[in-house]
């Protein structure tokens, strides 16, 4: 069984500012990982993932996460956040045989303030 | 292209009473989900369907739920009869079926059990 922890369910920012989204998942089966973003009265929407080759995985909108398999992590970044990205984040992992449902953690709502 | 459907957006019923909700998947997509958000706590998922078939429904909560999909088309999750504890965010999700892939979600169904 896979489980997720998302350390910190709100982070308020300033415009700019750099942000970090913590995760760390378990698993006793090699698995892959994902971070999904939910806007306001939207569904959620795949921002990466990470299925295998280079750890550091990015997006076209600037989020970069980077895979540490010995520390179980997967923790999402920017370097500088925009208003636009306030929503909440949902990191998920699925494992990579048998049960292709993914396990998410319990969310982060990011804030970003002028 | 259409996105994933999902109607009604809300529903509030009565303890006791049935709901139906229902998902229509992007076109062609063989893989269809269902996840539950109940608040304040992680999306849980609670079946994957392959077509019409029930691929995985580990993570119905119990025989008050019951999901089909008909022909392989569109998804319905009837809840008969309701219980306060059902009141969550329903999403659906579809993905044409390579593992790993990204899935799409709709926005949610909002049920309110009072």
């Amino acid at each position: 069984a896979q489980s997720v922890t998302q350390l910190d369910s709100q982070v308020p920012v300033f415009e700019e500012a750099p942000v970090e989204l913590r995760c760390n998942y378990s698993s006793s089966v090699s698995v892959y990982l994902f971070w999904y973003v939910q806007y306001p009265n939207q569904g959620l929407q795949l921002l990466l993932k990470y299925l295998s080759g280079s750890t550091l995985v990015e997006s076209i909108n600037g989020f970069e996460a980077e895979f540490n398999k010995s520390q179980t992590s997967f923790h999402l970044r920017k370097p500088s956040v925009h208003i636009s990205d306030t929503a909440e984040y949902f990191c998920a992992v699925s494992a990579q045989g048998g049960s292709e449902k993914l396990v998410f953690g319990k969310g982060t709502k990011l804030t970003v303030n002028p | 292209e259409a996105g994933v459907t999902q109607f009604p957006s809300h529903s509030v019923i009565e303890k006791g009473q049935t709901v139906t909700l229902r998902c229509d998947p992007i076109s062609g997509h063989d893989n269809l989900y269902w996840y539950r958000r109940v608040m304040g706590k992680e999306i849980k998922f609670l079946l994957h369907f392959v077509k019409e078939s029930k691929q995985d429904e580990s993570g119905m909560p119990n025989n008050r739920f019951l999901a089909e999909r008909t022909g392989g088309t569109y998804s319905t999750l009837k809840v008969q009869p309701a219980e306060l504890e059902d009141s969550g965010v329903y999403f659906c999700a579809s993905s044409q079926g390579r593992r790993g892939e990204k899935l799409f979600f709709g926005s949610g169904t909002q049920l309110s059990v009072l």
